[in-house]
């Protein structure tokens, strides 16, 4: 069964450095995001991506924050400057054009700053 | 106030036992979807029941939708030890523009005790 794949499974990083979370999401699909969970809250959504440009984000996708479709596969998160606050774990997922939104996810990369 | 609220935070029971869910909302929603998380993983999609209608069945799973309470349930029936987990309930639509982000609620830890 097709599924979304997320590299590295755990990236540990100092404080200031830049961080590149990577997604491969469904080949077909055509709408992708990124959602973050800090440990024991509440998962929250980040960004959305479609047609090659974000279509939404949050209050958190502050300028630290950018999404790329370099390729016709992979779907990346850049953090510029990493922040303490920026622990969490990281879940991509993706969708295609017509399953009523259903979202499909990644088993996430947990990014752990020091 | 934050959209999507499940409670109980936490259910314990036996295995055989139901086990329900519930979950509100705040604003108007497209579809209201649950969806499970296994310790450290990914999220996986179980069910949606769109704004338009009351009662959804899958296999062992039971929702309903009240979009006058503006709340949902989720009934997990004859439970196993394998549905140990903490489930979601999220939202989309409304006024929130045709990019389908996800609002996750805070979850529910299901444990199954064997």
């Amino acid at each position: 069964e097709p599924e979304v794949t997320q590299t590295p499974s755990h990236q540990v990083t100092q404080m200031g450095q830049e961080v590149i979370l990577r997604c491969v999401p469904i080949s077909n699909h055509l709408y992708f995001y990124w959602y973050r969970q800090i440990l024991g809250q509440k998962v929250e959504f980040l960004v959305s991506f479609y047609n090659n440009e974000i279509s939404e984000k949050s209050e958190i996708f502050d300028d630290q924050f950018s999404v790329e479709r370099p390729d016709g596969s992979n779907f990346t998160l850049k953090i510029r400057s990493t922040k303490l606050e920026d622990s969490a774990m990281y879940f991509c997922a993706s969708r295609d054009r017509v399953s009523k939104n259903i979202q499909y996810f990644g088993a996430g990369t947990r990014l752990s700053v020091l | 106030s934050q959209q999507g609220e499940e409670d109980p935070q936490a259910l314990s029971i036996q295995e055989g036992e139901n086990a329900t869910m519930n979950c509100s909302y705040k604003t108007s929603i497209n579809n209201l979807q649950w969806y499970r998380q296994n310790s450290g993983r990914g999220l996986v999609h179980l069910i949606l029941i769109r704004s338009n209608e009351r009662e959804k069945h899958s296999g062992r799973l039971r929702v309903t939708l009240d979009t006058s309470k503006k709340s949902s349930s989720l009934l997990i029936t004859a439970s196993r030890a394998a549905d140990t987990a903490s489930y979601f309930c999220a939202t989309d639509g409304g006024s929130g523009g045709s990019n389908y982000k996800l609002t996750f609620g805070k979850g529910t830890l299901l444990t199954v005790n064997p």
